[in-house]
């Protein structure tokens, strides 16, 4: 079961805009999100993350909204750079069960210069 | 402090035949997890250790079993492996207990299987 999904497989934007990338999930015990980025040849790494109690967190670039009644969140980059060129995963932790983390299939994001 | 590692960092295998995947986690995390990752599938959660005891399990079928060690380095074992099993197997490192946190992961596991 894809407790967490990400349903845009790819992205592609332009250097110095805007880039979205959307997570939903379906589990309402998950109450601590985080996005990691993956580039080829290396593990994720965390980029970011958001606990249940709060909408939004920023750090630099990098800013996550969180939509509990839509069970929904996004990671907004701006601006986007080439350097950005990564595959982007979510994941959440179920604090029910030992706050496993569950991920999504990752959105890999291509800036454009 | 040094990161994770995983070795071997390639593999292949033929059909049948067993394997054993190594993951040494940052010194004084005690929460290992291993992933494996194919296109499309996104990192699939095989199942986490924690102070030498399996906490959480995916779902896999039996043939993927796992071990951690007093030191928390950790094994992965496949059994009688299948052309499906081709893929990268991610450990992650986490300091976390009942708390939550991210995790720290290694480089990965090539697992080719002919």
């Amino acid at each position: 079961d894809q407790q967490v999904k990400q349903n845009s497989p790819s992205l592609s934007v332009q250097e110095g805009r805007i880039s979205i990338l959307n997570c939903d999930y379906t589990n309402s015990m998950f109450d601590y999100f985080l996005w990691y980025k993956k580039y080829p040849a290396e593990g994720p790494t965390f980029l970011i993350s958001i606990s249940s109690i709060k909408d939004k967190n920023e750090d630099g670039r990098f800013t996550v909204f969180l939509n509990k009644s839509a069970k929904h969140l996004s990671l907004h980059i701006v601006p986007s750079q080439p350097g950005d060129s990564a595959v982007y995963f979510c994941a959440a932790s179920d604090p029910s069960n030992n706050n496993d983390m569950r991920f999504g299939a990752g959105t890999r994001l291509t800036v454009k210069p | 402090k040094a990161g994770v590692t995983q070795t071997p960092r390639y593999l292949i295998k033929t059909r049948g035949q067993q394997v054993t995947l190594s993951c040494s986690p940052i010194s004084g995390h005690r929460s290992v997890s291993w992933y494996q990752q194919t296109p499309g599938q996104g990192l699939q959660f095989l199942f986490e250790y924690f102070s030498e005891t399996q906490r959480n399990k995916g779902n896999f079928p039996g043939r993927f079993s796992g071990r951690q060690f007093s030191n928390s380095r950790s094994e992965m074992n496949v059994s009688t492996l299948e052309l499906g099993d081709s893929a990268l197997y991610l450990c992650a490192s986490s300091s976390r207990g009942q708390t939550k946190g991210e995790q720290f992961f290694g480089p990965g596991t090539r697992l080719t299987v002919l």
